[in-house]
């Protein structure tokens, strides 16, 4: 158990639709990363935020966004959903911004039909 | 960012060791070389980070030589428990920078 939770495990929608996924990363870590893993590949990363702040971006697409609480919790929001948008979403945490050392939670698995 | 080489995917049979090696002919002075282990639908998991040299931990062995163009890691005695696909990132302790995964090397252990 890593200490980083995520919700939903899982995920079903239809095209078009809108959802949001939580995460809640590990007790006293500051960073949340975003990742999205489809069948057979990569770990794709999209997005990073530092103590509430946007500190990297990666292939994130604009119908996604995402934001990290004064908790320290984050969503990772996904709109206008397409069927190449189904895949599994990873949170992971870690305690500096330099992404080095990542927990990561195990996932919500997005299906979108 | 430094780009990383790994093989696509490696066998080996039960209670051999394993050795994983990944290029990164462009690591910058102040890149690190970090591992993670990942299962099928779980979230990766971090095995071991170094710098030069050897590190070692409970899990694994890194080797990095002198030139840090390469790393290796080395797996000793893998079980059927260690079929995973393993990633080698590299990159600066500032910025958020290393978090290119790639596609690793999956390691299949056969009875």
């Amino acid at each position: 158990d890593s200490g980083v939770t995520q919700t939903p495990k899982h995920l079903i929608t239809a095209t078009g639709q809108r959802v949001t996924l939580r995460c809640s990363p590990r007790s006293g870590d500051l960073s949340v990363y975003w990742y999205q893993q489809s069948l057979d590949q990569g770990l794709q990363f999209l997005i990073q935020y530092y103590n509430g702040e946007e500190r990297a971006k990666g292939n994130i697409l604009e119908r996604f966004s995402a934001q990290q609480f004064p908790d320290l919790h984050s969503e990772l929001n996904l709109s206008s959903l397409e069927l190449g948008d189904s895949a599994l979403y990873f949170c992971a945490s870690s305690a500096s911004g330099h992404g080095y050392e990542q927990y990561f939670g195990p996932g919500t698995r997005l299906t979108v039909t | 960012l430094a780009k990383t080489t790994q093989p696509i995917s490696m066998d080996s049979y039960e209670g051999q060791e394993v050795n994983i090696t990944c290029s990164h002919n462009n690591i910058a002075t102040n890149d690190y070389i970090t591992w993670y282990q990942q299962f099928p639908s779980q979230g990766p998991r971090f095995i071991i980070q170094g710098y030069k040299t050897k590190v070692t931990n409970e899990v694994a062995s890194l080797f990095i030589p002198a030139d840090r163009k390469s790393s290796t890691l080395s797996l000793p005695r893998v079980s059927l428990s260690d079929t995973a696909v393993y990633y080698c990132l590299v990159g600066a302790q500032t910025g958020a920078n290393n978090l290119f995964f790639g596609t690793g090397t999956r390691l299949t252990v056969i009875p």
